[in-house]
């Protein structure tokens, strides 16, 4: 158990829809990432997030939008859903803003657009 | 554009053996790298890794190889073992920056 959760475990909707995906990092830890994984993909960096602040961007579209809370945890919202955003979303935390810190990740978000 | 690559999809090996992936990477502002192991259904989970200023890392049955000219690393598994069949994902990241980039992903398929 890594100790990062993410909720819902599996998500299906429609296209055109909008969903919230939610991470609750390790205890103490002030980073939040999100990556995406799609079909035979590695895991494409979305966004980072230390102590409420955006740190850095990767491939996010302009659809897709995340936060981190006062208490830490965070939230990956996806709109006008497509059927390629169909993925698995990883998110991780770590202690550290910096890099050259290994990551801790949660156990995903499927998500499944028909 | 792919900073980190992992040019081969999967590779199977006979348990017993040496297991080594490779991974390149083209970013030399890169300084740190790791290995991230990932079984089905669950998160990558971090295995290994090696700062710049070195040339190898060992933690018992796995090591680390970097080869900074060649912007290349291997992780070398002795023995390999049925349990480590799993995906493994090689990463970088560079002091100064906020973000480890992952290359695509290795499955290996250790034969008992």
């Amino acid at each position: 158990d890594s100790g990062v959760t993410q909720t819902p475990k599996h998500l299906i909707t429609a296209t055109g829809q909008r969903v919230t995906l939610r991470c609750s990092p390790r205890s103490g830890d002030l980073s939040v990432y999100w990556y995406q994984q799609s079909l035979d993909q590695g895991l494409q960096f979305l966004i980072q997030y230390y102590n409420g602040e955006e740190r850095a961007k990767g491939n996010i579209l302009e659809r897709f939008s995340a936060q981190q809370f006062p208490d830490l945890h965070s939230e990956l919202n996806l709109s006008s859903l497509e059927l390629g955003d169909s993925a698995l979303y990883f998110c991780a935390s770590s202690a550290i803003q910096g890099s050259n810190e290994k990551l801790f990740f949660g156990s995903g978000t499927q998500l499944s657009v028909l | 554009d792919q900073q980190v690559k992992q040019n081969s999809p999967s590779l199977s090996v006979q348990e017993g053996r040496i297991s080594i992936l490779n991974c390149d990477y083209t970013n030399s502002m890169f300084d740190y790298f790791l290995w991230y192991k990932k079984y089905p259904a669950e998160g990558p989970t971090f295995l290994i890794s090696i700062s710049s200023i070195k040339d190898k890392n060992e933690d018992g049955r796995f090591t680390v190889f970097l080869n900074k000219s060649a912007k290349h690393l291997s992780l070398h598994i002795v023995p390999s073992q049925p349990g480590d069949s799993a995906v493994y994902f090689c990463a970088a990241s560079g002091t100064g920056g906020f973000k480890t980039i992952f290359g695509a992903g290795t499955r290996l398929f250790v034969k008992a």
